[in-house]
């Protein structure tokens, strides 16, 4: 168990809609960061968030926002969704020192109609 | 950029032997990689540092050549447990707020 949990684990929306998910991070962590991964792909960073600021942002349109609590937890936020938004949706935790070790949670799949 | 990886597939009977390659065009900071299985999260089994550092299972191995930008992981005496599919992530610098994974190698484990 990756200590990562990740909620809701699926969920359907339709074009236009928003959409929340939620991360807890590994206990110890402070660096989270988001991935959106399609079928038969792999993941394409979001962004990742360090001390409840932005450190660094992947090529996604700013419909795409997140947060990071002081307790580490983070949330992803998705406006206006797309068809071409559904997808698996992972979260990450890492230490800054390791930053490439990244422990990742099960995902939310996002299924927009 | 995204590192590619190759082979795309591969399919081994129990006990062989395979190697997944991921070649980047960037100067790389750091190659990691992962295991997935179908409906789980990516496992992080081994981080390779420009410099020679090394971290991961003890049972696998593998090898990061910088001069090419390339890296390769090593799987031996190969397990059922062995199936999913494998991705490398690259960094560029360290604590660069960003992993770049390639699109995965399938590993396919018979009997």
């Amino acid at each position: 168990e990756t200590g990562v949990t990740q909620s809701p684990t699926h969920l359907i929306k339709t074009r236009g809609q928003q959409v929340t998910l939620r991360c807890s991070s590994q206990s110890g962590h402070n660096t989270v960061s988001w991935y959106q991964q399609a079928l038969g792909q792999g993941p394409q960073f979001i962004f990742q968030y360090y001390r409840e600021e932005e450190n660094g942002r992947g090529n996604f349109p700013p419909r795409f926002s997140g947060l990071q609590f002081p307790n580490y937890s983070s949330e992803l936020n998705v406006n206006a969704l797309e068809l071409d938004d559904s997808a698996l949706y992972l979260c990450a935790s890492s230490l800054v020192a390791d930053p490439g070790e990244l422990f990742f949670g099960e995902g939310s799949r996002l299924t927009v109609l | 950029q995204q590192p590619v990886q190759s082979p795309q597939a591969v399919i081994l009977r129990e006990g062989e032997d395979a190697v997944i390659n991921c070649s980047s065009s960037k100067a790389l900071y750091s190659v990691h990689w992962y295991r997935q299985k179908h409906g789980e999260a990516p496992v992080f089994l081994m981080i390779l540092l420009k410099g020679g550092e090394q971290k991961g299972h003890e049972k696998i191995s593998a090898s990061f050549n910088e001069k090419k930008q390339q890296s390769s992981l090593y799987l031996t005496a190969s397990q059922l447990s062995y199936s999913g599919t494998y991705f490398c992530g690259t960094e560029v610098a360290p604590n660069a707020g960003k992993s770049t994974f390639g699109d995965g190698t399938t590993l396919t484990v018979k009997p």
